[in-house]
């Protein structure tokens, strides 16, 4: 079955205690991204990856970084997470000019 | 810096009545725009796509329109159903290489269609 899967799923964590929250896809596709999506702002872009070793900035990247070393993953890292960055985040494979989305981590920082 | 705005954010219809939803962007320079339904707890689901060369795309009850010229796309549902009642997102990705990824969301509308 064509998936987008994220783990975890849930995460309750500590101001400044590194987390990686993975995301991989087993469409084969080149593009991949996160959003973040939290109540009255919507949908927003953290980072984007057109394909392996090739990243770029979203709408807002401050505190995250990411890495794309093959094309089935794309893990989001928070160094050092802060209660700000509480909220629920989405990865996302692509392919022909649409996106699959996966089910979401609902992430907050204590 | 192109702002995605769907208005109402809100629609409550009783079942049988059409749908229409609004879109509207910024920046008429787009590649193409897609709509989204997402149910609670769940992620996206990607449901119509149009290029910026085409007007409209059409899939069952679903149609989207597209007017560059005037910022705007609306997303029509025929005969709503209860099963339609979902928030729904529009988004619309930059005229530029190698940018189709780089999507800007609208902050979506809340739709509860009653029996």
């Amino acid at each position: 079955e064509a998936q987008v899967t994220q783990n975890p799923r849930y995460l309750i964590t500590v101001t400044g205690k590194k987390l990686t929250v993975t995301c991989s896809q087993n469409m084969n596709h080149e593009y991949m991204s996160w959003y973040r999506q939290d109540p009255g702002l919507g949908l927003r872009q953290i980072y984007y990856s057109m394909n392996v070793e090739v990243t770029d900035k979203g709408d807002v990247p401050e505190g995250y970084k990411v890495s794309r070393k093959e094309k089935r993953n794309f893990p989001l890292i928070l160094e050092s997470p802060s209660p700000n960055q509480t909220s629920l985040y989405f990865c996302a494979s692509g392919g022909d000019n649409t996106q699959y989305f996966g089910p979401g981590t609902r992430l907050t920082v204590l | 810096k192109q702002e995605v705005t769907q208005i109402p954010a809100a629609l409550s219809v009783p079942e049988g009545e059409n749908l229409v939803l609004n879109c509207s962007f910024t920046d008429s320079a787009i590649y193409n725009l897609q709509w989204f339904r997402q149910d609670p707890g769940k992620g996206l689901t990607s449901l119509l796509l149009i290029q910026s060369s085409q007007r409209e795309q059409t899939s069952g009850r679903l149609n989207a329109s597209l007017d560059k010229s005037s910022g705007r796309s609306t997303l029509y549902i025929a005969a709503s159903q209860p099963g339609d009642s979902a928030t729904y997102l529009c988004a619309v990705s930059p005229w530029a290489t190698d940018s189709w990824g780089k999507l800007q969301f609208g902050a979506g509308t809340q739709v509860v269609v009653t029996p």
